[in-house]
């Protein structure tokens, strides 16, 4: 049971690219998160994924987009990185009721 | 609108003494209320949490919180500070009833501790 994994660990980009962060969960979740992390700004929720088949916005959706592609997976694709993109990105999961959101070890991005 | 406050950014503490975090928050339904761990370089570890009944909560690494509705607050406290709880604490806050699950952080507040 190896609760929220995601890749890459590290990742390094150039201005433009373009990337998909994954994240799978093994705990039959309905609820997914993708939130981002910057210093002294504590974590702000990108999009969120109730259950299969939908997604939402959260409060800093632009430049990204994202996948729900079973129950399991929960993607963010960076179409056009840019350095403002440099962040932290953690994945989570919660079950039907909305409790306990559990978290992913986390993506270290860097864009020059 | 939904809100999260961390008065206190960084808090700085000697190994032994006690400790309290504060966090109020800004909520129109009834709150439940978390408080996570982040070590350097980590993912974030769930403490503790409240979602209904006794308002003074235990957590893991023997923390324990107190959920004060007339106050608006979730302090966490720790009675006696241990130099590997060094790391950020962060209390967020989700509705009650949500299917959604939607948490609100706030900013989070650095502990440093003095051997």
């Amino acid at each position: 049971n190896a609760g929220v994994t995601q890749t890459p660990k590290f990742q390094v980009l150039k201005t433009g690219q373009s990337m998909t962060l994954q994240c799978a969960q093994d705990m039959n979740h309905n609820s997914m998160y993708w939130y981002r992390q910057d210093p002294g700004m504590g974590l702000r929720l990108i999009y969120y994924s109730a259950s299969e088949g939908t997604t939402d916005k959260g409060e800093v959706p632009n430049g990204y987009n994202v996948s729900r592609l079973n129950k399991r997976e929960f993607s963010l694709r960076l179409e056009s990185a840019a350095p403002s993109q440099t962040s932290v990105y953690f994945c989570a999961s919660s079950g039907t009721r909305g409790e306990t959101q559990y978290f992913g070890p986390g993506t270290r991005l860097l864009v020059l | 609108a939904q809100s999260v406050t961390q008065p206190d950014i960084h808090i700085t503490v000697s190994e032994g003494a006690s400790l309290e975090l504060r966090c109020n928050y800004s909520y129109g339904a009834t709150p439940y209320l978390f408080w996570y761990v982040q070590s350097p370089g980590q993912g974030l570890q769930l403490l503790l949490k409240y979602f209904s009944g006794d308002t003074l909560v235990q957590g893991i690494k023997g923390f324990e919180a107190e959920f004060k509705r007339s106050q608006s607050s979730f302090n966490l406290r720790k009675p006696s500070v241990h130099w590997s709880d060094a790391a950020e604490y962060f209390c967020a806050v989700g509705a009650q009833g949500s299917t959604l699950g939607r948490l609100y952080f706030g900013r989070g507040t650095q502990l440093t501790v003095w051997p």
